[in-house]
């Protein structure tokens, strides 16, 4: 299967400072990636698509303002969560489909906001 | 439109079987399986698409019935490392995004 990255693994950070969060794709090109959040013992959120080279897609009641996505590149993907609170604490994770069907993820990034 | 999964939890013992259900209100051009154990990332099991085959492989294996928009994962003989979430991801006709099941979380005794 196809490999994806993310880095940090975890971060702590205080309330109201930003956190920018990489997504990888290691072993192919990805014009898309998708990034989700999940809630302990909840399901996968999807946040928003990720679209390389044009802004990003985001899902209703998804702040694009606070969660801020950049996709320069056909290997890379960073989702930022800016002034982040205590309530963003969470585990966010990128995926990509490299053939369009299989969808990957990421090891996943955990972020706790004191 | 969030698919529903069944049950949501289950504990086996080790060689039994398991089956986990998918279902949608909506039509479905592909179902994807993974298995996520605490705290790492899910992990691709399988994809069954719209007109495409059963999938399996070893003693896990799933099927897709296009008319109920319904999906099944069969765990066969079960091992300890079976232990996890089991989660299905559907995407419609028109959509190239998944949309994710609450999950069944399934737990393997020796």
């Amino acid at each position: 299967g196809a490999v994806v990255s993310q880095h940090p693994s975890r971060v702590i950070c205080k309330s109201g400072t930003s956190v920018k969060i990489e997504c990888r794709s290691l072993d192919f090109q990805a014009t898309t990636m998708f990034w989700y959040r999940q809630f302990p013992k909840q399901s996968l959120m999807l946040m928003a698509t990720s679209n390389e080279g044009s802004k990003a897609t985001y899902e209703q009641g998804v702040e694009k303002d606070k969660f801020l996505i950049n996709h320069a590149s056909l290997t890379l993907s960073t989702l930022t969560v800016t002034s982040a609170h205590p309530e963003d604490s969470s585990f966010y994770i990128c995926s990509a489909r490299p053939q369009g069907y299989e969808q990957y993820f990421g090891p996943g990034t955990r972020l706790t906001v004191t | 439109q969030q698919p529903v999964q069944s049950p949501q939890a289950v504990i086996l013992r080790e060689g039994e079987d398991a089956v986990i259900n998918c279902s949608s209100s909506k039509a479905l051009y592909s179902v994807h399986w993974y298995r996520q154990k605490h705290g790492e990332a899910p992990v691709f099991l399988m994809i069954l698409l719209k007109g495409g085959e059963q999938k399996g492989h070893e003693k896990i294996s799933a099927s897709f019935n296009e008319k109920k928009q319904q999906s099944s994962l069969y765990l066969t003989a079960s091992q300890l490392s079976y232990s996890g979430t089991y989660f299905c991801g559907t995407e419609g006709e028109y959509g190239n995004k998944l949309v994710f099941g609450a999950g069944t979380i399934l737990r393997v005794k020796s």
